[in-house]
């Protein structure tokens, strides 16, 4: 089945260090993906996207994420995390389907940062 | 100028009450989306409307009606609440249909039955 798979429930990270979140899906054709945060109380906010191209994407906040099709993975880093990024992290990917498209969530990631 | 705007931010209510859930977007975008997440934080599809014609319905208890006055708007009503009702509802718009468009999120309506 076409999906998409986040494997850690939560990470913790000091301020400063370096982040790496891991999504995997499962789908047979090229994917669009994309990751998104949400931050306590609020709804997601877009951080970047990918459908085809430069495989390391850039995005907002300092994000940036590398598509790797023999992994079939999109995982999102970023080099230095502030106490700022501390919040639930979604990847998705979007499938096609009779009607047209929808977008998949996983099961999302909660980034703990410590001082 | 909030982008996509929900009311109310929390909605307690009492089981078999019918309540409705508010949206509106003001990005000019074409297809709008209604999103459920659990306590788990599971994000689930519920309904996605394109100029105003409904394009996905999950599998969703007829008890939830959707409706789109108009391309800006998309209102959730939901009757005869159950205790599984009680989740965070996101309403999403996206410029187009089409795969590569991203979506923006309200800030939720925390629905509580009790």
């Amino acid at each position: 089945a076409q999906s998409v798979t986040q494997p850690d429930i939560h990470i913790t990270v000091s301020e400063g260090a370096s982040l790496e979140l891991r999504c995997n899906y499962s789908y047979g054709a090229t994917p669009y993906l994309f990751w998104y945060v949400q931050s306590p109380g609020q709804g997601l906010q877009l951080l970047l996207k990918y459908f085809s191209g430069d495989t390391l994407v850039q995005g907002i906040k300092g994000f940036e994420a590398e598509f790797k099709r023999s992994q079939s993975s999109f995982n999102l880093r970023k080099p230095s995390v502030h106490w700022s990024d501390a919040a639930e992290y979604f990847c998705a990917v979007v499938l096609l389907y009779t009607g047209g498209f929808k977008t998949i969530f996983g099961a999302g990631t909660r980034l703990f940062v410590k001082a | 100028d909030t982008a996509v705007s929900q009311t109310p931010k929390y909605l307690v209510t009492q089981m078999g009450n019918d309540k409705s859930i508010k949206c509106e977007q003001n990005l000019g975008h074409d297809t709008m989306y209604w999103y459920k997440q659990d306590s788990k934080k599971f994000l689930k599809i519920m309904f996605s409307y394109n100029n105003k014609e409904l394009i996905i319905n999950e599998t969703v208890p007829n008890r939830f009606s959707p409706k789109s006055p108009d391309k800006a708007h998309l209102n959730l009503h939901i009757n005869s609440l159950e205790l599984g009702d009680s989740a965070v509802y996101f309403c999403a718009s996206s410029q187009s249909l089409g795969q590569n468009y991203g979506y923006t999120f309200g800030s939720g309506t925390r629905l509580t039955v009790v």
